[in-house]
């Protein structure tokens, strides 16, 4: 099955710092998904990549897939206290599983 | 936001007891799912339903069985629940499958413990 390794697993950074999460796969990525958690809350999903080298952005955060290595990138511009939360990534399983398989995420604290 | 609706929003139930966990949409999508997430484990899908009275398994569904009666509602059933069904259990809908660039949308969650 597809493994997502997200890195770093947590992160704390002072407002208004860049910062910028990675996603790497175990296997061909084909659809790539960023999605936020609050606590308490579910996932609010960010933005969907599709093909390799695309990039796109929502607000201050960017998000990136490398096709080649397997992986995705989201960076976030002049970080706010209000970009706290965990970040997920998900990808699309091969085959008929139906299965969007994630990662554990990463926990994302910023400081005022 | 998708309009997904989960119901009870946190539940404090007995060893043994059935449970049932109901999500409600409003998007009119086909496609309906059920996961839990677990620290260590991440989100797992439990079940899913492609349309009314299709449904198959997921990664982690012993234990569970679902219902699809219509198109808005999704039941999620614990038959006797145990204490490694402590968890927060999200639903999620989309409007094709996954594997077809289709993004999962989830509800607030139901944090159920067992005890």
């Amino acid at each position: 099955s597809q493994e997502l390794e997200q890195s770093p697993q947590s992160l704390i950074v002072q407002e208004g710092k860049n910062l910028t999460i990675n996603c790497t796969s175990s296997k061909t990525l084909y659809g790539l998904y960023w999605y936020k958690q609050k606590y308490g809350e579910g996932l609010i999903f960010l933005m969907m990549l599709q093909k390799g080298g695309e990039e796109k952005s929502h607000e201050k955060i960017t998000a990136k897939l490398d096709e080649k290595k397997q992986q995705s990138s989201l960076h976030i511009t002049a970080s706010q206290p209000s970009h706290a939360g965990i970040y997920l990534c998900g990808a699309d399983s091969q085959g008929s599983s139906n299965d969007m398989r994630f990662g554990a995420g990463t926990r994302l604290t910023v400081k005022p | 936001d998708a309009g997904i609706t989960q119901s009870p929003r946190h539940k404090v139930t007995e060893t043994g007891t059935p449970v049932t966990l109901r999500c409600h949409q409003t998007e009119n999508h086909r496609y309906m799912y059920w996961y839990r997430q677990d620290p260590g484990h991440g989100l797992r899908l439990i079940h899913y339903s492609y349309g009314v009275k299709d449904t198959d398994k997921g990664e982690v569904s012993d234990g569970y069985s679902v219902s699809r009666s219509k198109t808005e509602d999704f039941l999620l059933t614990l038959e006797s629940a145990t204490s490694s069904q402590t968890s927060v259990y999200f639903c999620a809908i989309s409007d094709g499958p996954t594997g077809h660039n289709s993004p999962l949308h989830f509800g607030n969650g139901t944090r159920l413990t067992v005890t």
